[in-house]
């Protein structure tokens, strides 16, 4: 079965270091999101991405974050100078269109903490 | 401010039993209601997703719509011990991909042996 995959599982970065963490979505999905999920908090959108270009942020993704299809197949964000607070689960989502909704699916995460 | 209003937990049910689990919505323009089951430590799983009032039936679960009350419910039937899990509600604005879903804290389950 398709299943959107996230790498690395874990990343520790140094506060004010730049991540990247990268994701492949289900290859016939459209549209392409970052979510973040706080440890014990509930998960927060934070940008979507069709046609290659951003097509909603939320209030999360200010400058410090940017997102990039490099090529056919990844989907990344990248996260610039990063903070305490940036720690978090960060999932990669995928969706096609369905009827008059959209499904989407979410990969396994990457665990980011920044020390 | 787009709000999604869960009952926290936890919600203990016997095994067998139906769990019932409830989710209310700020958004009157909502269009799309999706519930997502999360393991702890895990991603969330889609379990269904509903966008016309009513019920809609998947094997044991049953989500149901109530716009006018701005309320979705999901009722697991029969419930096993491997349906113990965080049970998320999540919202869709304008029913296409580019919206991102809003999502409630989540209803943690357990269901007893």
């Amino acid at each position: 079965e398709p299943e959107v995959t996230q790498t690395p599982s874990h990343q520790v970065t140094q506060m004010g270091q730049e991540v990247i963490l990268r994701c492949v979505p289900i290859s016939n999905h459209l549209y392409f999101y970052w979510y973040r999920q706080i440890l014990g908090q509930k998960v927060e959108f934070l940008v979507s991405f069709y046609n290659n270009e951003i097509s909603e942020k939320s209030e999360i993704f200010d400058d410090q974050f940017s997102v990039e299809r490099p090529d056919g197949s990844n989907f990344t964000l990248k996260i610039r100078s990063t903070k305490l607070e940036d720690s978090a689960m960060y999932f990669c989502a995928s969706s096609r269109w369905v009827s008059e909704s959209t499904e989407a699916f979410f990969g396994q995460g990457t665990r980011l903490t920044v020390v | 401010q787009k709000e999604v209003e869960q009952n926290s937990g936890p919600l203990s049910v016997p095994e067998g039993a139906i769990a019932s689990l409830n989710c209310t919505y700020s958004d009157r323009g909502s269009q799309s209601f999706f519930w997502y089951r999360q393991y702890s430590g895990k991603s969330p799983e889609l379990i269904m997703f509903i966008y016309s009032n009513g019920d809609k039936e998947d094997g044991r679960f049953t989500a149901q719509l109530n716009k006018a009350s701005q309320y979705v419910s999901l009722l697991i039937r029969d419930s096993q011990p491997s349906d113990s899990a965080t049970y998320l509600c999540a919202v869709n604005s304008d029913g296409g991909g580019a919206d991102g879903l809003t999502f409630g804290k989540g209803t943690h389950l357990i269901i007893q042996p």
